[in-house]
C-alpha cells in the first residue's frame, strides 16, 4: 500500500508550458519535502514545507502544503528542458525524523 | 562542503552471491539512512541510524540484508545471498534537523546493483 500517491505518473510537455504535479495521502505529515532526481543521481532537495497552507516559491517553482498537511502540489511556470527529471515528494514522520517517499512524477520538457 | 559519498557506483553479481555497499555521510550528520529504489519507483527506507544506533529497520529483509554503522560515521549495507529482485539502486542519505518538525536529507549518488 502506497502511503503517498503522486499524479500524474508521467508528464511530457513543451518548453514554456506550465504544469502542476500532485502529492496526496490519507495520513498527516509533520513536514513535506519535494526532491528532483536526475538519471544516475540521488534525489536533490528542492523545498521543505512544515505548516498547513504554507506556500513557498523557488524561482519558477511554487510549492504548496495542504491545510490538513496531507497533500501538496508543485507548480512549474514556463517549464524548461532543465526541469526534466523525476519529482519525488516525501512525507516526514516522527517529528520529521524519517520519511516516506511517493512513487514520483517523471517530467519531460521538450525543447 | 563534501556530500554523501557512496561506493561502488555499479555492481553486477550473480544470484546467491554476497555484496557490500559503503557510505560516508556528511560530516556532523548524526542520522544516516539506506534506501532501496527499484526502477520506476520512489525510494523505500531499509534502515535508519541515529549515530550508531538503529532507529528503524522495519522494512529491512533481515534474513539476507544487514547494515552497521560503526563509530557513528561510515556505514555498510550487505546482502547475502542476493536474489534477482534485489536489483535496484541503493541510496545512502544523511540528515540534519532543521526545525522541530523537519529534517532535510542529502543523498549520495547511489550504487546500482544488478543481480543476474
Amino acid at each position: 500500500t502506497q502511503l503517498l500517491e503522486q499524479s500524474p505518473q508521467f508528464l511530457s510537455i513543451q518548453e514554456g508550458e506550465n504544469l502542476t504535479v500532485y502529492c496526496n495521502s490519507s495520513s498527516v505529515f509533520s513536514s513535506l519535502q519535494w526532491y528532483r532526481q536526475e538519471p544516475g543521481e540521488g534525489p536533490v532537495l528542492l523545498v521543505t514545507v512544515v505548516t498547513g497552507g504554507e506556500v513557498k516559491k523557488l524561482k519558477r517553482l511554487t510549492f504548496q502544503f495542504g491545510d490538513a498537511r496531507k497533500d501538496s502540489s508543485l507548480h512549474i511556470t514556463a517549464a524548461q528542458p532543465g526541469d526534466t527529471g523525476l519529482y519525488l515528494c516525501a512525507g516526514g514522520r516522527n517529528y520529521g525524523q524519517n520519511f516516506v517517499f511517493g512513487p514520483g512524477t517523471r517530467l519531460s520538457v521538450l525543447p | 562542503e563534501a556530500g554523501v559519498a557512496q561506493s561502488p557506483r555499479y555492481k553486477i553479481i550473480e544470484k546467491r552471491q554476497s555484496v557490500a555497499f559503503w557510505c560516508n555521510p556528511i560530516s556532523g550528520h548524526a542520522t544516516l539512512y539506506w534506501y532501496q529504489q527499484i526502477l520506476g519507483q520512489g525510494p523505500k527506507l531499509l534502515i535508519q541510524f541515529q549515530n550508531n544506533g538503529v532507529v528503524d529497520d522495519s522494512q529491512l529483509p533481515k534474513d539476507r540484508f544487514s547494515a552497521e554503522r560503526l563509530k557513528g560515521v561510515d556505514s555498510t549495507l550487505k546482502i547475502q545471498p542476493a536474489k534477482l529482485e534485489d536489483s535496484a539502486v541503493y541510496l545512502c542519505a544523511s540528515s540534519l534537523l532543521v526545525s522541530p518538525k523537519a529534517t532535510e536529507a542529502f543523498f549520495g549518488q547511489g550504487t546500482r546493483l544488478t543481480v543476474v
